[in-house]
């Protein structure tokens, strides 16, 4: 079965400081990757997908991410914090020829400092 | 372009009752996937539909079923709630079965009292 950990359930980073989410994830066979932002009382918005293509992945408003298969991992990085980063950001990981369901992890609360 | 539309977007029900949560999907896509957000939680996958059949399910209770119908639109049924089914329901639709990005609704606050 598939699973995801999200390490660090809050990350607090000043504003225009490097921002690092980090997400590892298991699965028997190499799988579809996502990260999803929540803002506050909204559904899931996506960030960036890997479906084995590249492996350094660019998302929208700066955001990207590097599949590395030998550490299982799908770290969500961004150069400089900017306010509105300030939400609710969670990995998925899709297990590929078997359907979509996902499997998300418990989610990371970034919040950013003025 | 419509993107993946929900209603109601809040409800509030008493312990026991039943609930319908509606969903339109994004324009062209036929699979539709329904969640539970718990508070301060993940998305947790309940089922999947696609060609108006359920494809997939995750470990729900047999309380929670749905439908879609031909123009993809779906429902999530729950019957005899508990005060636990209180979350935010989500919706997503994506193209076929195989593995595509999932588009998400805004959701649906339900609150069991």
């Amino acid at each position: 079965a598939q699973s995801v950990t999200q390490l660090g359930s809050h990350v607090s980073v000043s504003e225009g400081a490097l921002v690092l989410l980090r997400c590892n994830y298991s699965s028997s066979v190499p799988p579809y990757l996502f990260w999803y932002v929540q803002y506050p009382n909204q559904g899931l918005q996506l960030l960036l997908k890997y479906t084995s293509a590249a492996t350094l992945v660019k998302g929208i408003n700066g955001f990207e991410a590097e599949f590395k298969k030998s550490e299982t991992s799908f770290h969500l990085t961004k150069p400089s914090a900017h306010m509105s980063d300030a939400a609710e950001y969670f990995c998925a990981v899709s297990e590929r020829n078997t359907g979509n369901q996902f499997y998300f992890g418990t989610g990371t609360s970034l919040t950013v400092i003025p | 372009d419509a993107g993946v539309t929900q209603s109601p977007t809040h409800l509030i029900k008493t312990r026991g009752q039943q609930v319908t949560l509606r969903c339109s999907p994004k324009s062209g896509h036929d699979t539709v996937s329904w969640y539970q957000q718990a508070l301060g939680q993940g998305p947790q996958f309940i089922f999947q539909y696609y060609e108006e059949e359920e494809r997939q399910r995750g470990n729900f209770p047999d309380r929670f079923s749905g439908h879609q119908y031909p123009n993809y639109s779906s429902e999530l049924n729950v019957n005899a709630l508990l005060l636990g089914d209180s979350a935010l329901y989500l919706c997503a639709s994506s193209l076929g079965q195989l593995t595509d990005t999932q588009y998400f609704g805004p959701g649906t606050r339900l609150t069991v009292l």
